[in-house]
């Protein structure tokens, strides 16, 4: 079945610096990968998806980059504020089902 | 749009006793409903997909006799825990995917923390 790794596990930055964290899938068929963030305590909130037939998506300071070829993935965090601090997830979709294999997780601190 | 509520958000149980726990989705038709357990700082662990008027499929090691669902309607989608052994405490979240707008984005509850005494 479908394997996700993400890294890293936790990543510290100071505000207004750039974050990015990796996932990289096992199965060459997904087609959809979308990035949720979790508060503690929190329902996990989806917060920018693509698809594989798309390379690059940007919303606002989030922005998502999939290179299908090296099965791999990123969310970048621009312009950090301390609201960004959460854990973040990444996840992917086979083609064939609709469950999603979920990433590690990333705790991201920013320091003010 | 694409609420999905939980409840209870909190449960309290003894060992032995089962517990109930609805999924809604509030404002869409969920076609199927995920159920995910949670470990304090892990990651989300997918027990079984659930699709409205058939049975539930459930992933690798999850006991179908011990986790039973339900999926009765297109907005409600129940998890029971039963016969709930300590080990069983945990977080339980689910998630629903609106079928008929037909993406793949999957829109979570607030989750359920279960405390078996």
């Amino acid at each position: 079945g479908e394997n996700v790794e993400q890294h890293p596990s936790t990543l510290s930055v100071q505000e207004g610096d750039s974050a990015v964290i990796k996932c990289t899938y096992s199965d060459s068929a997904s087609n959809y990968f979308p990035w949720y963030k979790q508060e503690l305590g929190k329902r996990p909130q989806l917060i920018i998806d693509i698809r594989s037939n798309v390379g690059e998506k940007k919303d606002q300071r989030i922005a998502v980059t999939l290179n299908k070829t090296a099965k791999h993935f990123s969310l970048h965090i621009t312009e950090t504020q301390p609201e960004d601090s959460a854990v973040y997830f990444c996840a992917a979709k086979v083609a064939a089902g609709n469950k999603l294999t979920f990433g590690g997780g990333t705790r991201v601190l920013v320091k003010p | 749009g694409a609420v999905v509520s939980q409840h209870p958000s909190r449960v309290i149980c003894k060992s032995g006793t089962s517990v109930k726990i609805e999924c809604r989705s509030l404002d869409f038709q969920a076609t199927t409903m995920f159920w995910y357990r949670q470990f304090p700082k892990k990651s989300l662990m997918l027990m079984a997909t659930s699709n409205e008027g058939s049975k539930a499929t459930y992933e690798q090691g999850v006991e179908k006799d011990k986790f039973l669902i339900n999926h009765a309607s297109l907005t409600l989608s129940t998890l029971t825990v039963t016969s709930a052994h300590p080990e069983d405490s945990s977080f339980y979240i689910c998630s629903a995917r609106d079928g008929i707008a037909g993406g793949y984005e999957q829109y979570f509850g607030p989750g359920t923390r279960l405390t078996v005494t």
